[in-house]
């Protein structure tokens, strides 16, 4: 079956850059779906950031959208996010996450565990 | 933007009906999905399209959409069920959550 698992540093200093990578297991980013990070600050709700397709299209949460950048490597099955300028603010769970639906009906059907990233020096 | 407003927590007796409401300015023109997590997991959804379970899901577990309330409902509530609750839409070409309603089974 189809698994999502979230890599990337723990730790991230102030004003720089959050990197995170998810890896899909089970089934090729080529063949269809849009692919997404979803991420929940310590005690709180869930937060879109955005999604992509295996062709590069992308959405992006107009909240983040000026720091953010999803991207998408076919080749090893992976797509990443980053997340510039980071603050205390973007200490959070992340997850990645599959995108079924149409475009008006999005949701997300298969989730990876999370990762924990901490802003702080 | 769009918001979706849920009620902070909801309480059940076991075995008793849990009805969660997802509260959006005409939230029955669009699909809602939701999501259940539980303490250090993972979301896991729940009810897609307003009313559709995935494989695995138990029937207990149903949801509705009309005009604009949006409401998921745990029939026979089970310990199990004690989670954390979101609704989610797809609005204006972004996904939008709900505030989270914590299930408590007493």
């Amino acid at each position: 079956q189809v698994q999502l698992q979230e890599s990337g540093p723990g730790l991230v200093k102030p004003s720089e850059t959050l990197s995170l990578t998810c890896t899909v297991s089970g089934y090729s980013i080529s063949s269809g779906y849009y692919w997404g990070w979803i991420r929940q600050p310590p005690g709180k709700g869930l937060e879109w950031i955005g999604s992509i397709y295996h062709s590069g299209s992308t959405y992006y949460n107009p909240s983040l959208k000026s720091r953010v950048t999803i991207s998408v490597d076919t080749s090893k099955n992976q797509f990443s996010l980053k997340l510039s300028s980071v603050t205390a603010a973007d200490t959070a769970v992340y997850y990645c996450a599959r995108v079924n639906g149409d475009s008006y009906y999005y949701y997300m059907d298969v989730w990876g565990k999370g990762t924990t990233v901490t802003v702080s020096s | 933007s769009y918001e979706l407003t849920q009620p902070l927590s909801v309480s059940v007796a076991l075995g008793q009906t849990a009805r969660i409401t997802c509260g959006g300015n005409n939230i029955g023109s669009k699909n809602v999905h939701w999501y259940q997590q539980k303490p250090g997991q993972a979301p896991v959804l729940v009810i897609y399209r307003d009313s559709n379970r995935p494989s695995g899901i138990p029937e207990r577990f149903s949801g509705s959409n009309s005009g604009n309330t949006a409401t998921l409902t745990i029939s026979r509530a089970q310990a199990g069920d004690e989670a954390d609750y979101y609704c989610q839409v797809w609005d204006s070409s972004k996904g939008v959550f709900g505030t989270g309603t914590k299930v408590t089974v007493l």
